[in-house]
């Protein structure tokens, strides 16, 4: 059964640092990984998605590694801004070949101006 | 436009009632899914229809039934609803089952008396 887990469950920081936050996972054999932000009292918003085949996604301030044979991904987030606050949640497979996500409770951002 | 919208936002009602959740999109996604965030926003799928089909179908009681009239809705019915069905649920889609990423709603917020 796969299992998720992200590191650290919070974190604050001041404007203007540059984060990294943690997703590991138990079972290596997936497809693809999913990174989402959750704002308070909304639903989830995809930011990057990294196929199996793929080392690492890049969206403007934003870059997700994945290394399926550790079974790590780590998001960085650069130059982070007060906006960026959110919770930050990473979802894989539930095992090699399923379709149905697992997602990992999040890392749970503040960044103070 | 919204891609995904649930409603109602809100349900407050008593044990023993029986309601409903409607979701809709507009994203011209071939897949639907249903999640279940808890009061430790834990986030976990509760079914997935690909094609109006049932494909996912995770242990969740009975008395929760998906309904997808067309591609581009997909309903939930609970019945006899109980207070550890309180929390957040929310309706997302993709494109297919394999080729994320997901959208989400906004979540509908039930509380059960």
């Amino acid at each position: 059964k796969q299992e998720v887990t992200q590191i650290p469950a919070a974190l604050s920081v001041p404007e203007g640092e540059n984060l990294v936050l943690n997703c590991s996972f138990t079972d290596s054999a997936i497809y693809n990984l999913q990174w989402f932000r959750q704002d308070p009292g909304k639903g989830l918003t995809s930011l990057l998605l990294i196929q199996s085949s793929q080392r690492e996604q890049t969206s403007g301030r934003l870059n997700a590694s994945l290394d399926k044979s550790s079974g790590r991904s780590t998001l960085y987030i650069a130059a982070s801004q007060p906006g960026d606050s959110a919770t930050y949640l990473c979802a894989v497979p539930s095992s090699g070949g399923s379709y149905i996500p697992t997602f990992g409770r999040g890392t749970s951002l503040i960044v103070h101006p | 436009d919204t891609a995904v919208s649930q409603t109602p936002k809100y349900l407050v009602t008593q044990m023993g009632n029986d309601k409903s959740i409607k979701c809709e999109q507009n994203l011209g996604h071939d897949t639907m899914y249903w999640y279940k965030q808890d009061s430790k926003k834990f986030l976990k799928i509760m079914f997935s229809y690909n094609n109006k089909e049932l494909i996912i179908n995770e242990t969740v009681p009975n008395r929760f039934s998906p309904k997808s009239p067309d591609k581009a809705h997909l309903n939930l019915h609970i019945n006899s609803l109980e207070l550890g069905d309180s929390a957040v649920y929310f309706c997302a889609s993709s494109q297919d089952l394999q080729n994320q990423p997901q959208h989400f709603g906004d979540g509908t917020r039930l509380s059960i008396l």
